[in-house]
């Protein structure tokens, strides 16, 4: 079964800093790009961070820039979002999701883990 | 950045009824753009994508059509687990990869 896991969620204090991780099975992960797309409570969706397959290409929303990190290991089938000087704001449940096309970036999010909520507060 | 603009932003509906939501591109993005539907507590699925490609395993009942700026979804026959929430998604100028608003589709 195709299928990503999320885990690394919870309650962090403004300025903190938290680590997701999103486990893939069921397909080649080296062969897919990757994103990461959080929902505030009760809110649309967000676009994150996504990295190419190889790790060549990696983009950031404005909102995270200079404060987050993805990275991906391939050999472990593993997907991460490093998320630096957390802040209200970023309260959310975070997906990470699998683009369509393999070996390059159709845009379009086939796959969906769970998600893994983000609160932060003091 | 591209702006993705949905409307309306609720819909009451009865079950068999034809439901279309628009969604408007602030710039040209030729067919890049993806439909999602999202449920309470679950995550977004995928539909649509490249304006008019339907996802595999997706109900024929579920269509999209458009290009440039102008873009609709349509669920011909409206069906009891149809009742979510409905997304728009543009990926021509990446990054960023914007989402419209949310088009919350009820129990009329």
């Amino acid at each position: 079964e195709v299928q990503l896991v999320e885990s690394g969620g919870g309650l962090v204090k403004p300025g903190g800093s938290l680590r997701l991780s999103c486990a893939a099975s069921g397909f080649t992960f080296s062969s897919y790009s990757m994103n990461w797309v959080r929902q505030a409570p009760g809110k649309g969706l967000e676009w994150v961070s996504s990295i190419s397959s190889s790790s060549s290409y990696i983009y950031y929303a404005d909102s995270v820039k200079g404060r987050f990190t993805i990275s991906r290991d391939n050999a472990k089938n593993s997907l991460y979002l490093q998320m630096n000087s957390l802040r209200a704001e970023d309260t959310a449940v975070y997906y990470c999701a699998r683009d369509l096309c393999s070996g390059g970036s159709c845009g379009a999010f086939d796959i969906w883990g769970q998600g893994t909520m983000v609160t932060v507060s003091s | 950045d591209i702006q993705m603009t949905q409307s309306p932003s609720s819909v009451s509906a009865s079950v068999g009824d034809r439901v279309t939501i628009t969604c408007r591109a602030s710039q040209g993005i030729s067919s890049w753009l993806a439909w999602y539907q999202q449920k309470p507590g679950k995550a977004p699925k995928l539909l649509i994508y490249a304006a008019s490609s339907l996802q595999s395993g997706v109900p024929s009942r579920f269509s999209g059509s458009g290009s440039g700026t102008d873009f609709t979804l349509t669920i011909s026959s409206l069906q009891p687990e149809d009742f979510a929430t409905y997304y728009c998604q543009q990926a021509n100028s990446f990054p960023p990869l914007t989402f419209g608003g949310g088009t919350k589709v009820e129990i009329k």
